[in-house]
Order: C-alpha cells, then sequence, then structure tokens
C-alpha cells in the first residue's frame, strides 16, 4: 500500500462542473502539498498546507490532519485545468496523481 | 526572479556517451533537488543538495553523478545510462527549514537513451 494514495486516477469533466480530487496518507505530516503538472512537464506548485483550507482563485485546498485526508476542489472547471494533479507530503513522498480533462 | 531553469529540453544520447543536465535558479534557495519521472508516474526523487553537500541519494545507480558547483547550479552527469533510464528528469529548489518546503520545479529535460 503507497503511503500517499489519490482518487480517482482518472477524471473527466464538461466545462463548468465542480471538481474534487481526493487524497490520503498514512505517515505523520508537517505539510502536504498539491502540485499541478501539465503535459508536456512543467510541475507548478498550487498549494503548501498544515491545516484548514486554502483558497487561490477557483482553487481550493483542504486538509483534516486527524483523519489525514486533503481534498483540492476545482469551481466552475475549465478546458485550461486539463492535466494531472499530485498530492506529496513532507519527507518528499507523492502520489500517484489524478490526471483530469475538462471538456469543452 | 521566480524560475528554475533546465538544459537542454530534450537529449538523447546512445548508451556510450557521457552528457550532462544543467538546473539554475536565482532565488536564493539552497535545497535543490533531482528527480526521474516516468510517463505517467509521479516524480521520484533521486537526489537533494542542502547547501551545496548532498544530504540525500535515494539509491541511485552510480551512472547519474550529480553536482552542485554553487547555491544556483546543479548538474547531473550521466553515464553508460541504459534505455530504461529514458524519462523526464526535474530539477527543483526550495528554501531550507525544518518542514517541507514549497518547491520550485524547472520545465524538465526529456531524456531518450538508444
Amino acid at each position: 500500500k503507497n503511503e500517499v494514495e489519490q482518487s480517482p486516477q482518472n477524471l473527466t469533466a464538461q466545462e463548468g462542473e465542480f471538481i474534487t480530487i481526493n487524497c490520503s496518507y498514512s505517515v505523520g505530516i508537517s505539510a502536504l502539498h498539491w502540485l499541478q503538472q501539465h503535459p508536456g512537464g512543467g510541475i507548478v506548485s498550487l498549494f503548501m498546507l498544515s491545516s484548514g483550507k486554502k483558497k487561490h482563485g477557483r482553487l481550493i485546498a483542504t486538509i483534516n490532519i486527524q483523519e489525514k485526508h486533503s481534498s483540492l476542489h476545482i469551481t466552475a472547471s475549465h478546458p485550461r485545468d486539463s492535466a494531472v494533479y499530485i498530492c506529496a507530503v513532507d519527507k518528499l513522498i507523492f502520489g500517484t496523481g489524478t490526471r483530469l480533462q475538462v471538456f469543452p | 526572479d521566480t524560475e528554475v531553469t533546465q538544459t537542454p529540453k530534450h537529449l538523447v544520447m546512445g548508451m556510450t556517451n557521457k552528457k550532462s543536465l544543467k538546473c539554475e535558479q536565482h532565488m536564493g534557495h539552497r535545497a535543490m533537488y533531482w528527480y526521474k519521472q516516468k510517463a505517467k508516474k509521479p516524480p521520484e526523487l533521486m537526489f537533494v543538495y542542502s547547501y551545496e553537500k548532498l544530504s540525500i541519494n535515494e539509491s541511485v545507480p552510480s551512472r547519474f553523478s550529480p553536482e552542485c558547483p554553487n547555491s544556483s547550479l546543479l548538474n547531473l552527469h550521466l553515464h553508460a545510462l541504459q534505455p530504461e533510464d529514458s524519462a523526464l528528469y526535474l530539477c527543483a529548489s526550495s528554501h531550507l527549514g525544518t518542514v517541507y518546503n514549497e518547491q520550485f520545479f524547472g520545465p524538465g529535460t526529456r531524456l531518450t537513451v538508444l
């Protein structure tokens, strides 16, 4: 069993839909990160969380330390949101990623 | 300047070649990382440098040799690679601290070993 698991592995949505990606982890952590990787390779750090909730534009990330679970939400999804979303916890452990495709 | 640059963008090499990947940042970060990423897989950590010293080597074969000549530069020297080493090689940098700090990633070098 991986120490960081994400679900779903693949996700398709219509433009405008609300999207949720989940991340569960089994190790004690100081921080959890959500990363976005577009086709071609570039990785962008979206959020770093150690508690509660953060919002940036249409993106919202939440974390529940007791339940060892985090979610990434995308409101009003857009085709440009199509990417792989990766959850990572400190000690540099990465989840397997969620591949999101948003269709117009 | 909040960018991590990597050169070259693409590299094709034979198994007997020697080549180097380069990474540069000017954000004052004192931690720099090399990752290897195979298709449809998450990045796998290879090496971590802290204050220009190698602090983590994730049991990487010796055909990969990292070098950190100064606080802004990170190299990965490649020699006698195998076709299965073909992958996207990502460099990242971050501030140092007691927790996992936000990493800034370069665009990667796509390596093909023939």
